[in-house]
């Protein structure tokens, strides 16, 4: 069975210090990879998408980036944290022609 | 992506069937339609999708107008752990078609 880890659980970071959030897929090949944020009190905004390794695709931008350095595996990162980047992160896979989504159970970060 | 029409929330019992609705006057033939939930620090839960049959799984049946136009999610008897953010989202197939988040419906379960 396929399982989306992510990690970590949670963060308290400061403004200004460097971030890298991780998310790795297991049972699946070559899936198709998402991360969301979600503001507190907010709704879910897609940032980032990749088909394949190596390739990203910037959905919104938020001073953030991410990464997809092996085929299982999604980061997301930042140098500098702003306030503006605390929320709840989540990370999706999908794959196949309807290429449904599925939810990992998120990292809370918040940057004071 | 199509904009979607839900309730802001709604309330049932336990053991009840509820009926979501959601209403999606401009979808487009290829737009599938999408159910998600979530509970608040936990990660949206997929719940069901249609196109235009009517489907249903342990989890829900999804009811499609035949003009596609609105749909009604259906829970039979709910319980407690049903009480969630009910999504209902339109989306195109492909890696890159996007999953937008609405506020939902805030489905109230109490015993």
């Amino acid at each position: 069975a396929q399982t989306i880890h992510q990690w970590p659980v949670a963060e308290i970071k400061a403004v200004g210090s460097p971030l890298s959030l991780g998310c790795t897929i297991k049972g699946k090949s070559s899936p198709n990879l998402y991360w969301y944020w979600q503001a507190t009190g907010g709704t879910l905004q897609q940032l980032f998408y990749s088909i394949t390794v190596g390739q990203v695709e910037s959905v919104v931008q938020l001073n953030l980036s991410a990464s997809r350095p092996k085929d299982d595996q999604f980061i997301l990162s930042t140098e500098k944290l702003l306030l503006s980047h605390s929320g709840f992160y989540l990370c999706a896979w999908a794959q196949g022609a309807l290429n449904t989504l599925y939810f990992g159970a998120g990292t809370r970060l918040s940057v004071l | 992506d199509a904009k979607t029409t839900q309730p802001d929330s709604m309330e049932s019992t336990e053991g009840e069937t509820v009926h979501l609705p959601c209403s999606h006057a401009t979808i487009s033939g290829n737009e599938y339609i999408y159910w998600y939930r979530q509970v608040p620090l936990q990660g949206p839960e997929y719940v069901t999708h249609g196109l235009q049959q009517n489907t249903t799984n342990s989890m829900a049946f999804l009811a499609i107008a035949s003009d596609r136009k609105s749909s009604t999610l259906i829970l039979p008897h709910v319980s407690l752990r049903d009480a969630a953010v009910y999504h209902c989202i339109l989306r195109v197939q492909g890696g890159s078609a996007k999953l937008i988040f609405g506020e939902g419906t805030k489905l109230t379960v109490s015993s």
